[in-house]
Formats: structure tokens, C-alpha cells, sequence
């Protein structure tokens, strides 16, 4: 059962324009979300992070919203450039009562091309 | 800066062999995480680290056990390999007292292990 989704394999976006990755869920426990960018043969890269208690994150070109009603985060890239060409990955955490180094669940990755 | 170090990059063995991945965190990083990555599939958690004691458990298999050493560094330990543990293994960093500000857990390049 996957508990981080992500719906669309691909997106193609023009330079310039913004970039709208998507990511549901379904765990409500669930309380920070990440995206992390990867090239091929790379490590998953950080990018951004959102907290549940937050809706909207913001760092340079990156913004994440977090619908939390929906279970709906979305990671907007503006203005989307070439090197923005990765897979992108939406993760998410539970904190459990206690705290403790839990693992991330990732969703499947979008793969963003970035067309000049 | 120094960053997460995983070693081998690369790896063949044969079925019913053994293999030992080893990862070097981030100096001052005390957190250590293993994904497995298969081809075309999402990240999937394996197992952490927190303090050389075991924090957490995903989806690793019966076959594998790993560990954390003094010096933080850990070792994933496969024994049985079988042809579907062929993937890249990557491995994660953190500093407990960073999770509350930031999430982004550092992941290294991981290792790519082919069993034939």
C-alpha cells in the first residue's frame, strides 16, 4: 500500500514557465514532508521541507504547499531552469510518541524535464 | 564539507553470496539510515541507527542485519543474496538535534549491487 503518492511519472515543463509537482498521502500520521531532488547515479538530494503545522514553505525559487485537509502537498519550481532536470521525490516522516529516528517514505518520483 | 561516504560504489556477487555495504556519515551526524532503491522503484527504508543502537526497522528482509560501530559508521551485511536484492543501497545521515529545525536527512551516492 503505497502511503506517498505520486501520480504523474513524468512532466514536461518550457524554461521559464513554473514547474507543479503534486504528492498525496494517506497516513495521518504523517507530520514533515520533504522533497528531495535526484540526478541519475547521484544520491537523493534535499531540497525543501514543510512542516504539518505549516502550509506554504518558501526558499529561493522553491515553495511547497501543504494542503492538510486533502493530504496534498505540492513542490512549485518558478521559473523552472535546465539543471532543474531530476527526478524529484515527495517523503514524508511520522513522528511517533517519543520521537526516534524513523525512516521516510518516499512516493515514486516525478521525472521533471525541463525543455529549453 | 564532507559528505556521506558509502563504499563500494559498485558491486557484483553471485547468488548465495554475502555482501557488506559500509557507510561513513557526516562527522558530528549520530543518525544512520539504509535505503533500497530497485530499478525503476521508489526508496525503500531499511533500517536506522541512533547512537550504535537500532532506532527503527523497515522493510529489510530477514537475510540482512546491520550496524552502527563507535566511530558512527555503519555496515549493512546481506547474506543469501538473491537476484532480486540486485539495487542501489543508499545510506543517510543526520544530527539528532537538527530533525526538530530540518529534516533533510544527507544521503550518500550509494552503492549499486548486481547479483548475478
Amino acid at each position: 500500500d503505497q502511503q506517498v503518492k505520486q501520480n504523474s511519472p513524468s512532466l514536461s515543463v518550457q524554461e521559464g514557465r513554473i514547474s507543479i509537482l503534486n504528492c498525496d498521502y494517506t497516513n495521518s500520521m504523517f507530520d514533515y514532508f520533504l522533497w528531495y531532488k535526484k540526478y541519475p547515479a547521484e544520491g537523493p538530494t534535499f531540497l525543501i521541507s514543510i512542516s504539518s503545522i505549516k502550509d506554504k514553505n518558501e526558499d529561493g525559487r522553491f515553495t511547497v504547499f501543504l494542503n492538510k485537509s486533502a493530504k496534498h502537498l505540492s513542490l512549485h519550481i518558478v521559473p523552472s531552469q535546465p539543471g532543474d532536470s531530476a527526478v524529484y521525490f515527495c517523503a514524508a516522516r511520522a513522528m511517533y510518541s517519543g520521537g526516534g529516528a524513523d525512516g521516510l517514505t518516499f512516493g515514486k518520483g516525478t521525472h521533471l524535464i525541463i525543455q529549453p | 564539507a564532507a559528505g556521506v561516504i558509502q563504499s563500494p560504489r559498485h558491486l557484483i556477487k553471485e547468488k548465495r553470496e554475502t555482501a557488506t555495504l559500509k557507510c561513513y556519515p557526516i562527522p558530528r551526524h549520530d543518525t544512520v539510515y539504509w535505503y533500497q532503491q530497485g530499478p525503476g522503484q521508489d526508496p525503500q527504508f531499511l533500517i536506522s541507527f541512533y547512537e550504535k543502537m537500532q532506532s527503527d526497522k523497515g522493510s529489510i528482509p530477514d537475510r540482512f542485519s546491520a550496524q552502527q560501530f563507535s566511530d558512527y559508521h555503519s555496515e549493512l551485511n546481506m547474506s543469501s543474496l538473491e537476484l532480486g536484492d540486485s539495487a542501489l543501497y543508499f545510506c543517510a545521515s543526520s544530527e539528532q538535534g537538527s530533525l526538530i529545525a530540518n529534516y533533510g536527512y544527507t544521503f550518500g551516492s550509494g552503492t549499486r549491487l548486481t547479483v548475478v
